[in-house]
């Protein structure tokens, strides 16, 4: 079974604070993606990541692919209540890339209080 | 142009009732996604739809779950005799093409309760 650890699953900042969530598995991506998902929406995709060590941005936000491809992280800088949302690794495994079909992380629920 | 759509946004049925949920994708989009969410979770893997190919149907949790895709667009996924752990939000996706690192473009959800 292919499974993707998110953590932390919950956290909880203050405006301004920097946070990082990880997302690991013991199987290699061909692909990972990050989406963010708000209440009563669907995921809506922040960053697709393909190349091992990959560093991309996203104003605030950083991403990172392991060099193996079997991790990966969210970086955030400088958190704004707006930034408030369930996060969302998910991945395309090595074999699967011909469908697109994804696994996903169980979720990481950030609260930002202002 | 318009996104992916499904209905209804809210649904309460009694269990061992059967239900039809509805996904309108992205026109144009070729792959079609359904999955499963829990409070709070990540997402469940149901079923996929890629242009006249065979479903992988290999997310379904039990022969009570079904979907088809007609004319390569609408897909309605059916939960026969429901029961009180089919209550989730049930995600459509469509994308463009198939394949890894492509975006999928998520509808809203349906929110299925089984009392």
């Amino acid at each position: 079974t292919q499974l993707l650890e998110q953590s932390p699953q919950f956290l909880s900042i203050q405006e301004g604070e920097n946070l990082t969530v990880y997302c690991n598995s013991s199987s290699v991506f061909s692909s990972l993606q990050w989406y963010r998902q708000e209440p009563g929406e669907g995921p809506v995709l922040l960053v697709t990541v393909v190349t091992g060590g990959e560093v991309k941005k996203l104003k605030r936000l950083t991403f990172q692919f392991g060099d193996a491809r079997k991790d990966s992280s969210l970086h955030i800088t400088a958190a704004q209540p707006g930034d408030t949302g369930l996060y969302l690794c998910a991945g395309a495994y090595v074999g699967s890339s011909n469908t697109g079909k994804l696994i996903f992380g169980q979720g990481t629920t950030l609260q930002v209080k202002p | 142009g318009a996104g992916v759509s499904q209905s209804p946004s809210n649904k309460v049925t009694e269990k061992g009732k059967d239900v039809e949920l509805r996904c309108d994708p992205i026109s144009g989009h070729t792959a079609l996604y359904w999955y499963r969410q829990s409070l709070g979770q990540g997402l469940e893997f149901l079923i996929y739809f890629q242009g006249n190919s065979a479903p992988d149907k290999s997310g379904l949790p039990s022969d009570r779950f079904s979907a088809e895709r007609t004319g390569g667009s609408v897909s309605t996924l059916t939960i026969q005799r429901t029961q009180q752990e089919d209550s989730a939000v049930y995600l459509c996706a469509s994308s463009l093409l198939a394949g890894g690192g492509r975006e999928q473009y998520f509808g809203p959800g349906t929110r299925l309760t089984v009392t």
